[in-house]
């Protein structure tokens, strides 16, 4: 059963280009988050996502960012207009569809994205 | 917003010590996550914590979901070098909704010394 998928592992956009990300949940998981994480730091919850459903987008910036899953093929997280300090290791985690208290919350993450603006 | 401290931020220990780290919060969590993460690499579920008292092992690993339901520990005993890595705390509120996004602690990075 193959884990979370991320890619490009790593991206290198120029200032005012558009970067996309793309995240493949594990087998049977419905639920996909992105999280960003900087330097040294823990990572930033953004948005979370079931098909078609944003549920919540509270931690993602209201501008130039944005979040998908469709019905059929990954999870996209777009950056368009990318600026320096949008350079970031981007995390993908999926997790099953609740059943209960204990099985739904348990967030697996991929490899991460690695976006460098210059 | 909900914070996550989580101490010490670096560890620097010798090859078969225990280690121990912990996070508190000024809020409670229905759901304790402990992740490791190497270079390059997203966090690798370590122990998942559901039950406030709740104390789970995964072989060397033992960590507790603190009574309060705002702290958690991490311990890790006879430690070897593949240990070596950060750690992160991470804590889930459900909402009505459903799961939302887990708040992470700043990591403790752990170092071993030959």
């Amino acid at each position: 059963n193959a884990g979370v998928m991320q890619n490009p592992r790593h991206l290198v956009r120029r200032r005012g280009q558009e970067a996309r990300l793309r995240c493949s949940p594990m087998k049977g998981h419905s639920h996909v988050y992105w999280y960003r994480q900087l330097p040294e730091e823990g990572l930033k919850f953004m948005v979370y996502l079931q098909k078609e459903n944003i549920i919540d987008e509270s931690g993602m910036p209201k501008e130039r960012f944005s979040a998908e899953f469709p019905k059929e093929g990954p999870s996209i997280l777009r950056i368009q207009q990318v600026v320096r300090g949008d350079s970031a290791a981007y995390f993908c985690a999926s997790s099953p569809p609740s059943l209960g208290v204990s099985s739904g919350e348990t967030q697996y993450f991929g490899p991460g994205t690695r976006l460098l603006v210059l | 917003g909900q914070q996550l401290n989580q101490s010490p931020q670096s560890m620097f220990i010798q090859e078969g010590e225990d280690v121990s780290m912990n996070c508190t919060s000024s809020s409670i969590f229905n759901t304790w996550l402990w992740y490791k993460q190497d270079p390059g690499e997203g966090p690798v579920l370590l122990i998942a914590l559901y039950k406030a008292g709740e104390l789970t092992s995964n072989g060397r690993l033992t960590a507790q979901f603190g009574i309060t339901r705002k702290d958690s520990f991490l311990n890790i005993s006879a430690s070897i070098p593949s240990d070596v890595g950060i750690y992160f705390c991470a804590g889930l509120l459900l909402s009505g909704g459903g799961a939302d996004g887990l708040t992470f602690g700043k990591g403790t990075h752990l170092i071993i010394q030959p």
